[in-house]
C-alpha cells in the first residue's frame, strides 16, 4: 500500500525567505506525484505536478526516485503563499489518490 | 460553470442514523471520487464512480455506500453513524477515469455526528 508522509505540521518563515515543503512517499511502483493546496477559505486545488515539470507560481517541485521524496521549493516566500500544503500520490491508472497530512506554510510579513 | 457543488453544506446527525451527502461534478467531468478529511488529516480517499458503477474503494467499511446518477452526480451514503464518522466529506469529480488527472474538489459537507 501506498503512503504519503509529510513530516511538518505548521512551516513558519519570513516573507522572502526561500521554503521547503517536505514530502515523502512510499511505493513500490512509479507514482505520479502532485501537490495540492488549499487556502483560506477556498476549496482544495492543484498547485502541480511531476510530470509536467513546470513552475506555478514559483513553486517547483522534483521527484526523487532514489530518496522517494517530492519536496515542494520557492526561493522566495511571498505572504499570499499562505495556505495549507498536500502531498498527494496516484499509483497510476484509476485515480485512488494518497495524501499527506499536509503542512500548513505560514509567511510572516 | 459553477464547478463541482455539494449539498448540504453542513450537517449535524445522531449517532445511529444515515445520512446521505450529495455531489455535482464539474461540466463535462464524468468521474466522481469521495474523501473524508477528518480534522488535522489529510483527505482519505473512500471510493470511486465512473459509468455508475464503483470503480476503487479505499479502506472504509460497508456503512459508507455510493451511487451515481446517468447525469453523473453522485451520493454518498452513511449508516449507522459514528462518532467517528464526523468530518469534512469531499466530492471532487474529474475528466477520466483512465489515468491520472486533474481532479476539481467541491467544497465540502460538514457532517457533525453527536
Amino acid at each position: 500500500a501506498q503512503r504519503v508522509t509529510q513530516p511538518e505540521k505548521l512551516l513558519s518563515v519570513f516573507k522572502g525567505a526561500p521554503v521547503e515543503l517536505k514530502c515523502n512517499y512510499s511505493y513500490s511502483g512509479s507514482p505520479e506525484l502532485f501537490w495540492y493546496v488549499q487556502y483560506s477559505r477556498q476549496r482544495l486545488q492543484l498547485l502541480l505536478r511531476h510530470i509536467s515539470r513546470e513552475s506555478i507560481k514559483g513553486f517547483t517541485a522534483d521527484l526523487n526516485k532514489g530518496e522517494t521524496s517530492f519536496h515542494l521549493k520557492k526561493p522566495f516566500a511571498q505572504e499570499e503563499d499562505s495556505a495549507m500544503y498536500y502531498c498527494a500520490l496516484i499509483p497510476g491508472g484509476y485515480q485512488k489518490v494518497t495524501f499527506g497530512t499536509g503542512t500548513k506554510l505560514q509567511v510572516i510579513p | 460553470d459553477a464547478g463541482v457543488t455539494q449539498s448540504p453544506t453542513h450537517l449535524i446527525k445522531t449517532r445511529g442514523q444515515q445520512v446521505t451527502l450529495r455531489c455535482s461534478p464539474k461540466s463535462g467531468h464524468d468521474t466522481v471520487s469521495w474523501y473524508q478529511q477528518a480534522l488535522g488529516q489529510g483527505p482519505q480517499f473512500i471510493f470511486q464512480y465512473y459509468e455508475e458503477e464503483e470503480r476503487q474503494r479505499g479502506n472504509f467499511p460497508d456503512r459508507f455506500s455510493g451511487h451515481q446518477f446517468p447525469n453523473y452526480s453522485s451520493e454518498l451514503n452513511v449508516n449507522a453513524l459514528l462518532l467517528g464518522d464526523s468530518a469534512l466529506y469531499l466530492c471532487a469529480s474529474s475528466l477520466t477515469a483512465g489515468g491520472p488527472d486533474e481532479q476539481y474538489f467541491g467544497p465540502g459537507t460538514r457532517l457533525t455526528v453527536t
